[in-house]
């Protein structure tokens, strides 16, 4: 079964509202990675939280290993937030490999 | 930051024509990754790489093979290319730094296969 599941898949906010977005994974756990990705472009890094709460601006990631989620908090969104945010689960077997969610759609409005 | 790097950014191919992209990235990271990004099917990984010489199979290796020649580059190659492989191609490498295996992006490249 799916190993790492993302939610929502889609979120619509006016901007100035806060957005928590979910990664729920069911194996184990040596990292979580965050991710942004514009539409048609690449994906950049937002964090790499293997346990605890991390922090860049206006972004708080928070991963709960016993609870087996991570989440990714934005606050005061803006439009220029839009885009895709994508969690991927480093797991323990040693491979080097990800394993991603499908991903949250998010929508700022102005 | 990482910095990777592919070419081309875009490519189009014929059906049964010889695709190769490449992948560069200048942080001395010993992994590097070749995923694709299909609408309704999220990122797959086609193949993966420890360090220069090696290659591994990901999640659908089939019809692609890689070449990692050195530890900065890394290359995906389509021998008979298919329509069924156009899509959005990225790179990706990491450091693998005791146990931490996280991964920085290139810009990707767009494959049509007409």
């Amino acid at each position: 079964g799916q190993q790492v599941q993302q939610s929502p898949a889609s979120l619509v906010l006016q901007e100035g509202e806060n957005a928590e977005l979910q990664c729920n994974f069911s194996t184990s756990l040596n990292s979580m990675q965050w991710f942004y990705q514009r539409p048609g472009g690449s994906l950049v890094s937002l964090f790499y939280n293997p346990s605890g709460t991390k922090h860049s601006g206006r972004l708080t990631s928070t991963t709960v290993i016993k609870e087996r989620r991570s989440s990714l908090h934005i606050s005061s969104s803006q439009t220029t937030d839009s885009g895709t945010y994508l969690c991927a689960l480093d797991d323990q077997g040693g491979s080097a490999k990800l394993i991603f969610g499908e991903g949250t759609k998010l929508t700022v409005s102005s | 930051e990482a910095a990777v790097t592919q070419s081309p950014r875009n490519k189009v191919a014929v059906t049964g024509g010889k695709v190769t992209l490449s992948c560069n990235q200048t942080n001395n990271h010993n992994n590097m990754y070749w995923y694709r990004q299909d609408t309704g099917h999220g990122l797959r990984l086609i193949h993966y790489s420890y360090g220069a010489g090696s290659t591994e199979k990901g999640d659908i290796p089939d019809g692609y093979k890689a070449s990692r020649p050195s530890q900065e580059n890394f290359s995906l190659i389509l021998e008979l290319a298919t329509p069924s492989q156009t899509s959005v191609y990225f790179c990706a490498s990491g450091g693998g730094t005791g146990t931490s295996y996280e991964q920085y992006f290139g810009p990707g490249t767009r494959l049509t296969v007409l």
